[in-house]
């Protein structure tokens, strides 16, 4: 099992230009998570997923879009990065939302920056 | 907005030495809550899950107090691989995502 992974692990972007983040897991888990972390601000939510097909937005979802076409992959889109978007990104997965079964399994990570 | 707060430290202790983390939470209907750890430039890992009861893992014990909705987690007996952040992490019921606090950050020194 690899658990959940990322795609790519580093990137460098110029202001105004546009990538997308990649996020898989085979632990067949229903929910996924984006979150970015900048020193002092903790983990913060930008969008998830409960399932196939579904998106919700989290905390900080403004500037970025997400895609669930398939239940092991989450997709988060910047489509005009700006320089506040430099950060680490983490995708992550449970089985479930509630209670039982909302532990959550972190993929390594992406950092970004955007110049 | 709903908030989990720790205290960010850091908390520099011998090798050997017990520390204990607080986590307090503001959302008195919250369901789980979990200890989460960091390491540096690592993405965050589940250390262990809270119960009402309390519980123990090896050289770790978290304790639940939801009347003051506090959570505390002891290290006993540090080990330098024991230096990481540590995440307080909180769920409310229902369909709702984990809230997480910023962390606190433990260095163990030879």
């Amino acid at each position: 099992n690899a658990g959940v992974t990322q795609t790519p692990k580093f990137r460098v972007l110029k202001t105004g230009q546009s990538m997308t983040l990649l996020c898989a897991q085979d632990m067949n888990h229903e929910y996924m998570y984006w979150y970015r972390q900048d020193p002092g601000m903790g983990l913060r939510l930008i969008h998830y997923s409960v399932g196939e097909g579904t998106t919700a937005k989290g905390e900080v979802p403004d500037g970025y879009n997400v895609s669930r076409l398939k239940k092991q992959n989450f997709l988060l889109g910047l489509e005009s990065a700006a320089p506040s978007q430099t950060s680490v990104y983490f995708c992550a997965s449970s089985y479930s939302a509630f209670p039982i079964g909302s532990e959550q399994f972190f993929g390594p990570g992406t950092r970004l920056t955007v110049l | 907005r709903k908030e989990v707060e720790q205290d960010p430290g850091p908390f520099n202790v011998p090798e050997g030495a017990t520390v204990a983390f607080n986590c307090t939470y503001s959302n008195s209907a919250s369901q789980s809550f979990f200890w989460y750890r960091q390491d540096c430039r690592k993405e965050p890992k589940l250390l262990m899950s809270v119960y009402s009861s309390g519980n123990e893992d090896g050289r770790f014990t978290a304790q639940l107090n939801r009347a003051s909705q506090y959570i505390s987690l002891l290290i006993r007996d540090s080990k330098l691989s024991d230096s990481a952040t540590y995440l307080c992490v909180v769920k409310e019921g229902g369909n709702t995502p984990l809230v997480f606090g910023k962390g606190t950050r433990l260095s163990v020194i030879a």
